[in-house]
């Protein structure tokens, strides 16, 4: 069965440090993945997104994600994270004609 | 320029009630979807149209009723309101694709049913 699976429900880390949003998907074909933020009472926003390709692929805000097929993993980071980054996460496949699946989410918390 | 845009923002009403939520958006896409976001953020695709055509219906139940006029619109009515159906409701577009499009969502609905 196709899924999308974010292990960290929450995560907190200081302005400055560095992050890394983990996701693990299930997915027969090749798969089409993206990452999106949401801001609190906001629509999401496409961050980055990886169809082939160079594994390693560059999104705005500072952000990075890094495709691993034998993994199954399409993690995003972020070299020094911002107080601005706090936002809730998502990461979603292409599952096929006009459907995406999305993870549940990860909360970021950042302290200052 | 909103690309998406929904309306209301905010819905407050009583059980049992009918309403219904506006979608536009100006980005030319053929592409629209209705999503559901509960209260633990999980957001469960609805519904998927492409130039007006209804493709994807994932076992909603059929008290939600979607409508596209045209290609820009993509409007949800729901009757007889359910608590249940508490839930931010968003909706977004993309260019025709296989799942490989990036979507662009409106900032949502938050529908309250008292």
């Amino acid at each position: 069965a196709q899924s999308v699976t974010q292990p960290d429900i929450h995560i907190t880390v200081s302005e400055g440090a560095s992050l890394e949003l983990r996701c693990n998907y299930s997915y027969g074909a090749t798969p089409y993945l993206f990452w999106y933020v949401q801001s609190p009472g906001q629509g999401l926003q496409l961050l980055l997104k990886y169809f082939s390709g160079d594994t390693l692929v560059q999104g705005i805000k500072g952000f990075e994600a890094e495709f691993k097929r034998s993994q199954s993993s399409f993690n995003l980071r972020k070299p020094s994270v911002h107080w601005s980054d706090a936002a809730e996460y998502f990461c979603a496949v292409g599952a096929g004609t006009y459907k995406y699946i999305f993870g549940t989410g990860t909360r970021l918390k950042v302290l200052a | 320029d909103t690309a998406v845009s929904q309306t209301p923002k905010y819905l407050v009403t009583q059980m049992g009630n009918d309403k219904s939520i506006k979608c536009e958006q100006n980005l030319g896409h053929d592409t629209m979807y209705w999503y559901k976001q509960d209260s633990k953020k999980f957001l469960k695709i609805m519904f998927s149209y492409n130039n007006k055509e209804l493709i994807i219906n994932e076992t909603v139940p059929n008290r939600f009723s979607p409508k596209s006029p045209d290609k820009a619109h993509l409007n949800l009515h729901i009757n007889s309101l359910e608590l249940g159906d508490s839930a931010v409701y968003f909706c977004a577009s993309s260019p025709a694709g296989r799942g490989n499009q990036p979507q662009h969502f409106g900032d949502g609905t938050r529908l309250s049913i008292l």
